[in-house]
């Protein structure tokens, strides 16, 4: 079994700080973690995903996480909030497993957490 | 690329009425995603196919709820008769296989069906 929490549903940044959303995962074999964004009246869209190797990965629009085992979280971090960063974003979860072609199937969804930025 | 297109935008309709919602999935992409969006549940995954057949339905609320892909190109979600809890957002979304389980392909979205049940 495997869930998602993301740490506060609603995150008001300043043009220009540092964001920071947080989520932490359970899952029984080593994960396949995932953000996604939403902006308003779309569907989600991939942010970025972190599957094996460099715990660091980059995804679009600046963004980037960090895979820490020992804490079970994968953080979302951008260094400057843009007026266009304010979404939807959520954290996923899921388990590949070995011999199989599927994977989305088993993806977890957290709850979500609404960006705003402060102009 | 067209992206995972899906019709009709918003619907509104009355209960007790059927209600089909359609999807067009990405070209080459093989495996078929139905979500539900709503405030109080999140994103709800309803049904899963892969190369045309439902593989997972364990998602799908109630026997009101249908779903079918006749071909690689086209699905449906049906609902009838439809009731006001069933007023929500409906996402399609299809990706690739993960072969061996190794490559994390990613979901691909529509952009939604805006259900409302009066």
């Amino acid at each position: 079994a495997q869930s998602v929490t993301q740490l506060g549903s609603h995150v008001s940044v300043s043009e220009g700080a540092l964001v920071l959303l947080r989520c932490n995962y359970s899952s029984s074999v080593p994960p396949y973690l995932f953000w996604y964004v939403q902006y308003p009246n779309q569907g989600l869209q991939l942010l970025l995903k972190y599957t094996t190797g460099a715990t660091l990965v980059k995804g679009i629009n600046g963004f980037e996480a960090e895979f820490k085992k020992s804490e079970t979280s994968f953080h979302l971090t951008k260094p400057s909030a843009h007026m266009s960063d304010a979404a939807e974003y959520f954290c996923a979860v899921s388990a590949p497993y070995l011999g199989s072609n599927f994977g989305n199937e088993k993806l977890t969804f957290g709850t979500g957490t609404r960006l705003t930025i402060i102009p | 690329d067209a992206g995972v297109i899906q019709s009709p935008r918003h619907e509104v309709t009355e209960m007790g009425q059927e209600v089909t919602l359609r999807c067009k999935p990405i070209s080459g992409h093989n495996s078929l995603f139905w979500y539900r969006q709503t405030m109080m549940r999140g994103l709800e995954l309803l049904i899963y196919f892969n190369n045309n057949v439902p593989i997972d339905d364990s998602g799908m609320p109630e026997d009101r709820f249908s779903a079918k892909m006749p071909n690689a190109s086209f699905s449906t979600l049906k609902i009838q008769p439809s009731e006001p809890r069933d007023s929500a957002v409906y996402f399609c979304a299809s990706s690739l296989p993960w072969v061996g389980g190794g490559d994390g392909s990613p979901l691909h979205f529509g952009n939604g069906t805006r259900l409302t049940v009066t």
